[in-house]
């Protein structure tokens, strides 16, 4: 079936560290892979995403690269900062089977000064 | 556009009282979902809508809940009777279909529902 899997949490890291919160899926058809940010008392907000292999979203310095080969969409930061605190959830989207995102369970990061 | 905007805010019921969540979808967006999010349980997919219609309410929990979308602008969750277990953020979402894929998949800003 379709589903995510996504690195547990939760993550602290001090500002300025690097990010990496891992990500891999199944898809029964040809996959779109989002990442989405949710701050604290808010909905869930797109971040970035990417719709075909080798495809490298990129937003507010955050990025993720569609590997096909590792069918992963791992989320990278290189410096990060106390407003990054927040949980981030990875999504996928099938096409033509389901109508629905699938989300992962949701990682949360906070970062200290 | 103003973006999917659910109401009210915040709502504190007791048990036994019937709760409305509302929620308008972004304007064209064809497709609406409710999803429940608990720190116990995370994101839940609860039922979803094409075109009003509802097409999946397998994770509806009980019988207690209920969804309906009367208008393309316009769609209801609402519980009856509301219990403790139910306190949770609600989310209302909304998503359009580009080719094969869901696209602009939209989520309010939820509905934070504490039953005492």
């Amino acid at each position: 079936g379709n589903s995510v899997t996504q690195m547990e949490g939760p993550v602290t890291l001090s500002e300025e560290a690097f990010l990496t919160i891992n990500c891999t899926y199944t898809a029964t058809g040809y996959p779109s892979l989002f990442w989405y940010v949710q701050y604290p008392g808010e909905g869930l907000q797109l971040l970035l995403k990417a719709t075909k292999a080798d495809d490298k979203g990129s937003n507010k310095g955050f990025e993720a690269t569609y590997r096909k080969e590792t069918t992963s969409f791992h989320l990278e930061k290189g410096s990060v900062q106390v407003s990054d605190s927040a949980v981030y959830f990875c999504a996928l989207s099938v096409s033509n089977t389901g109508n629905q995102f699938y989300f992962g369970t949701g990682t949360s990061l906070t970062v200290i000064p | 556009d103003a973006g999917v905007i659910q109401s009210p805010r915040h709502e504190v019921t007791e048990m036994g009282q019937e709760v409305t969540l509302r929620c308008k979808p972004i304007s064209g967006h064809d497709y609406l979902f409710w999803y429940r999010q608990t720190m116990m349980r995370g994101l839940e997919l609860l039922i979803y809508f094409n075109n009003n219609v509802p097409i999946d309410d397998s994770g509806m929990p009980e019988d207690r809940f209920s969804a309906k979308m009367p208008n393309a602008s316009f769609s209801t969750l609402k519980i009856q009777p509301s219990e403790p277990r139910d306190s949770a953020v609600y989310f209302c979402a909304s998503s359009t279909r580009a080719g094969p894929f869901l696209v602009g998949y939209t989520f309010g800003s939820g509905t934070r529902l504490t039953v005492v």
